[in-house]
């Protein structure tokens, strides 16, 4: 148990559903990040949000939107997917003023159908 | 832009052999940290280096933040089978939120 909680673990949608994945951390982290996890690939970072302000955004399609409402709770809001989008996506948080130490949730695995 | 080479790719080792791999950097960074990620799951934080020459263990790990800046080590002893998994590093610069991944080595246990 890292701290960061990732709902759901599994994900199966269409190119026309729209879902959300939600990330959660319990360790009073100021900083929270989306990366994208494909085989064969090192991870992608996609966002980075600092005191709830993005701070990142690596280029990512529009069919990623993500919100963070508050310092813990992080959200990825999915619409109009592609296959290739299907991934393992991993929220992670970090102190930065007291540490660098970067947390990691268990992941989303997605399918895009 | 940033790039992290990490090698080997995969390693497949006898039970009890001692593991070595790293990181080089195409630039500085002023930390480093080590991870090893089980199949389905999240990467898991093993070691946190912030100061050049810096040398860290944690069990039978042990990880060294490189006199350059630009290379970290990962060292682990008398491997055993749950040693098995992917090790990823991961750097960041001073002024940026980013961190950047190397692609893991993947590394294989044989009883």
């Amino acid at each position: 148990e890292t701290g960061v909680t990732q709902t759901p673990r599994h994900l199966v949608m269409g190119m026309t559903n729209k879902k959300s994945l939600k990330c959660e951390q319990h360790l009073g982290h100021n900083a929270m990040y989306w990366y994208k996890q494909s085989a064969k690939k090192p991870l992608e970072l996609m966002f980075v949000y600092n005191f709830k302000e993005q701070t990142e955004n690596n280029s990512v399609p529009s069919r990623f939107s993500p919100e963070c409402p508050n310092s813990s709770h992080l959200f990825l809001h999915l619409h109009t997917l592609q296959p290739e989008d299907s991934a393992l996506y991993l929220c992670a948080s970090t102190a930065l003023a007291d540490s660098n130490e970067q947390f990691f949730g268990p992941g989303t695995r997605l399918t895009v159908l | 832009g940033q790039q992290l080479n990490q090698s080997p790719q995969s390693m497949f080792i006898q039970e009890g052999e001692d593991v070595s791999m790293n990181c080089t950097s195409s630039s500085i960074f002023n930390t480093w940290l080590w991870y090893k990620q089980d199949p389905g799951e999240g990467p898991v934080l093993l070691i946190a280096l912030y100061k050049a020459g810096e040398l860290t263990s944690n069990g039978r790990l042990t990880a060294q933040f490189g006199i350059t800046r630009k290379d970290s080590f990962l060292n682990i002893s008398a491997s055993i089978p749950s040693d098995v998994g992917i090790y990823f590093c991961a750097g960041r610069a001073s002024g940026t939120y980013k961190y950047i991944f190397g692609t893991g080595t993947r590394l294989k246990v044989l009883a």
